[in-house]
């Protein structure tokens, strides 16, 4: 069955850095798009950025463009968001979705916290 | 990019049906058959309920149903049960340099 596992999420100050991770399987990875989505406390979904199969296509939302920056290893089935430069408000749950290819989500991980605060 | 427009909220009593919109542009919802739905209970994971407009994944309920008109998707339930008690957020690709673009999210209720 397919799961995909976040890591990495966690307590960071502002203007700190945080490497998230995303590990599949169930599936063969490197034959999907992938894409970080994310969620404030009590508020509406946002997506982040997305992924090629290849890593050759890398789109990100306005708000994180130039701070973050995804990645994926497709030897280990791994997918990564490198988070710079962390504000207040990039505090939310991130998850992990296998994305199609008429862009929709079809599996999503668990989520992983990210708590931005001083 | 802006979030595509949903209604805040919308309820119905068991058994009834509701709809809910999902407004955007012509750069996305209106240009593309793209719009996919997903529902969220509380402290859950996203769920996909409906993708390509009309489309439903295996496994989910046919009380789910999608469709699109102009710039504007909409998601019916019919035969609305208590479980169907959740957030429900569309999506859509866009031409523009992001390419997701997310709604706002409508909480439904089950009166």
């Amino acid at each position: 069955q397919v799961q995909l596992v976040e890591s990495g999420g966690g307590l960071v100050k502002p203007g700190g850095s945080l490497r998230l991770s995303c590990a599949a399987s169930g599936f063969t990875f490197s034959d999907y798009y992938m894409s970080w989505i994310r969620q404030a406390p009590g508020k509406g979904l946002e997506w982040v950025s997305y992924i090629s199969k290849t890593g050759s296509r890398i789109y990100y939302a306005d708000s994180v463009k130039g701070r973050f920056t995804i990645s994926r290893d497709n030897a280990k089935s791994s997918l990564y968001l490198q988070m710079n430069s962390l504000r207040t408000e990039d505090t939310a749950a991130y998850y992990c979705a296998r994305d199609s290819s008429t862009w929709y989500f079809d599996y999503w991980g668990q989520g992983i916290p990210v708590t931005v605060s001083s | 990019q802006s979030a595509l427009t949903q209604p805040a909220s919308v309820s119905g009593s068991p058994g009834q049906s509701i709809t809910i919109s999902c407004t955007g542009t012509s750069s996305d919802v209106g240009g593309f058959n793209f719009v996919s739905w997903y529902q969220q209970h509380p402290g859950k994971v996203p769920k996909l309920m409906i993708y390509d407009v009309i489309n439903r994944p295996s496994g989910v309920s046919n009380r789910f149903s999608g469709s699109k008109s102009g710039n504007t998707a909409s998601l019916t339930i019919s035969g609305l049960q208590a479980e169907d008690e959740a957030d429900y957020y569309c999506s859509s690709y866009t031409n523009s340099s992001t390419r997701y673009v997310f709604g706002i999210g409508t909480k439904v209720t089950v009166l």
